[in-house]
């Protein structure tokens, strides 16, 4: 079946610094990516909607310069923390659709600022 | 208008038990309703997935059954196995290529 990887797995990083998180569609195109940011026994919530060759549309209350996302080719899309953080600290997951009506999620990456 | 609501936020089954999960939502946009099981430390996975022309769905153990006038859909976990503990995510969309609004989730645990 389709699958979405995530890269790095898991990432610990010390406060000020930028980090990137890398989603790819391995064996499909995905011209439409989403962001989503879990905290410890919570649920999903939707940061942003990527979009191969235009600008990203985020949702309302999150930070469009701290949480860079760029979508450049068909298979990448990549999220960006800057200046990151304690409370930046979560589980990022990325997500991306190869049929309409079936939506993979990557394995996440936990992102830990110390 | 965006929430999708679940419960229970917890659920304790004996093996070979019956797990019913249910959803309620208030956006009538949303045609698109998946159900998605996660482990700790993991993506959720999509589990099964339906669209209102349909009041239910099978797939193996899992059936997800839908109340459009209510505004509300479930799923059933048949034969629940210890494997099965996990949490379950419902979430909606408006068309199955959108957004998706996740529920808060429901705990699963199925005792051997």
């Amino acid at each position: 079946g389709a699958v979405v990887s995530q890269h790095p797995s898991w990432v610990i990083c010390k406060s000020g610094t930028s980090v990137k998180i890398e989603c790819r569609s391995l064996d499909f195109q995905a011209t439409t990516m989403f962001w989503y940011r879990q905290f410890p026994k919570q649920s999903l919530m939707l940061m942003a909607t990527s979009n191969e060759g235009s600008k990203a549309t985020y949702e309302q209350g999150v930070e469009k310069d701290k949480f860079l996302i760029n979508h450049a080719s068909l298979t990448l899309s990549t999220l960006t923390v800057t200046s990151a953080h304690p409370e930046d600290s979560s589980f990022y997951i990325c997500s991306a659709h190869p049929t309409v009506d079936t939506q993979y999620f990557g394995p996440g990456t936990r992102l830990t600022v110390l | 208008q965006q929430q999708v609501k679940q419960s229970p936020q917890s659920l304790i089954v004996q093996k070979g038990g019956i797990s019913i999960i249910n959803c309620a939502y208030e956006n009538t946009a949303f045609d698109y309703f998946p159900w998605y099981q996660q482990f700790p430390g993991k993506g959720p996975a999509l589990l099964i997935a339906i669209r209102p022309d349909v009041s239910e769905k099978k797939e193996g153990r899992f059936t997800i059954s839908f109340n459009k006038s209510a505004k509300q859909f479930s799923l059933h976990i048949m034969d629940s196995q210890p494997g099965d503990s996990a949490t379950y995510f419902c979430a909606a969309s408006k068309g199955g290529s959108e957004k998706l609004v996740f529920g808060k989730g429901t705990k699963l645990t199925v005792n051997p």
